[in-house]
């Protein structure tokens, strides 16, 4: 079954925690993608990644990184988390972007609570 | 950068009515694609269109890349219907996808 696993679904971290969410394929994607969705914002890129240490800032980077050592994993990581990145973060991953073979996928979600 | 609006912001229709959902965008594109998001839920590709018309089902999508515009019509909307719809052009040689804020339906039995 093709897919996108997030781990972990709920997270509750406090303020100045640093922050580890793992996002996972299993259909050899090039692409893969991190974007938080906030009420009245939408859904916002924060990094994508074409490769293996291919990775490029998306719309709103600051305050995040990310690593990608291996294609089926991408990892966004929060040093030192602030209360205004309580989010919900999607992870994503797609075939050659742009295409109509992009074969988008979104994994479900973590819902992060920094207090 | 790719600026996306969305309109109507939200819609509430009757069982069986259609479903007009619009989509601007500001600079030329690569690709347009249209997801669907339950409530609280992840997001679904529901229809990638760059430019024409094209229908699968019920769905239809017009993409007219002069005008820099996209809809997505829903025929005979059924109560599964409900959701939010968000369409995400993809512009420039990066290829990175802008996402609107997604029109909300509701449909009603």
């Amino acid at each position: 079954d093709m897919k996108v696993t997030q781990m972990p679904r709920y997270l509750i971290k406090r303020m100045g925690e640093n922050v580890l969410l793992e996002c996972g394929q299993d259909m050899s994607h090039e692409t893969m993608y991190w974007y938080r969705q906030d009420p009245g914002l939408g859904l916002q890129l924060i990094y994508i990644s074409y490769d293996v240490d291919s990775n490029s800032e998306g719309d709103i980077p600051k305050g995040y990184r990310v690593s990608r050592k291996k294609r089926e994993h991408f990892s966004l990581i929060l040093d030192s988390a602030k209360t205004n990145q309580t989010s919900v973060y999607f992870c994503a991953s797609s075939l050659i972007p742009g295409t109509a073979n992009s074969d988008y996928t979104f994994g479900s979600g973590t819902r992060l609570l920094v207090i | 950068g790719q600026q996306v609006q969305q309109s109507p912001t939200s819609l509430v229709l009757q069982e069986g009515e259609n479903a007009e959902l619009q989509c601007n965008f500001s600079t030329s594109l690569n690709s347009m694609q249209w997801f669907y998001q339950r409530p609280g839920g992840s997001l679904v590709s529901v229809f990638y269109n760059p430019s024409g018309t094209k229908q699968s089902g019920r769905l239809t999508s017009t993409t007219v890349i002069k005008e820099r515009r996209s809809s997505l019509h829903i025929s005979s909307s059924q109560i599964t219907d409900s959701g939010t719809y968000l369409c995400a052009p993809t512009s420039g040689g990066n290829y990175k996808p802008t996402f609107g804020k997604g029109t909300s339906l509701v449909v009603h039995p």
